[in-house]
């Protein structure tokens, strides 16, 4: 069974562009979860979409933002890079839908550098 | 607000030997889970261990395990027989029950553990 994807791996933007980040959730999980996880700090919660909504956000600009497709899948947007946006994203995902299910897998993230 | 610190940036352990990481957490929430993650320099976040705030026995996994002590609201991993694949940045997370659904994992920084041959 194929844990969760994450691509691109690697992106490099410049200032002022958007990036596009996207998220396939291992099969059966309706939760997603975004954390950006900056040099020399944790991971810091950005979005959570469980079937189709956003359920919670996190401390970041609105500049930072994201859907969840049908299949559960999702797209985090950032625009108007800044160079303090360069970090790997990571996405996780959950059983979600209510069910009382504490496990998080996470994807590999994706390395977004911004010059 | 829920907080999760981790006071050790970075650790050491011999092959074989024992280490213990730090964290502490702060909350005023009562249905909670704390877990430990582990990210080796492939950056896949594994979970190593997770334990029920309402349980007053420790979990374990195999050589981890943890001492969780509610009241001082501390959640150290224990890793016994250290082997070289253990070498990685281990998270301390804390997750709330909200109306008993699972909300997200707020991280510390991290340690950053050396396994020495």
């Amino acid at each position: 069974e194929a844990g969760v994807t994450q691509s691109p791996t690697h992106l490099i933007k410049t200032r002022g562009q958007q990036a596009t980040l996207r998220c396939s959730p291992i099969s059966g999980h309706t939760s997603v979860y975004w954390y950006q996880q900056a040099l020399g700090l944790g991971l810091q919660f950005l979005l959570w979409y469980d079937e189709g909504e956003e359920r919670n956000r996190g401390n970041f600009p609105p500049r930072f933002s994201g859907r969840q497709f049908p299949n559960y899948s999702s797209e985090l947007n950032v625009n108007a890079l800044e160079l303090e946006d360069s970090a790997l994203y990571l996405c996780a995902s959950s059983v979600g839908g209510g069910v009382m299910n504490t496990e998080a897998f996470f994807g590999q993230g994706t390395r977004l550098t911004v010059v | 607000a829920q907080t999760v610190t981790q006071s050790q940036p970075e650790m050491s352990v011999q092959e074989a030997e024992t280490v213990t990481l730090s964290c502490t957490y702060d909350t005023s929430e009562n249905n909670y889970y704390l877990f430990w993650y582990k990210q080796p320099p492939s950056r896949q976040m594994i979970l190593v261990i997770r334990q029920e705030a309402y349980k007053q026995q420790n979990a374990t996994e195999n050589r981890f395990s943890v001492n969780f002590q509610k009241a001082a609201k501390s959640f150290s991993l224990k890793i016994s027989d250290s082997q070289l694949g253990d070498t990685a940045m281990y998270f301390c997370a804390f997750m709330k029950l909200v109306n008993y659904n699972t909300d997200k994992l707020i991280f510390g920084t991290g340690t950053r553990l050396q396994v020495f041959p």
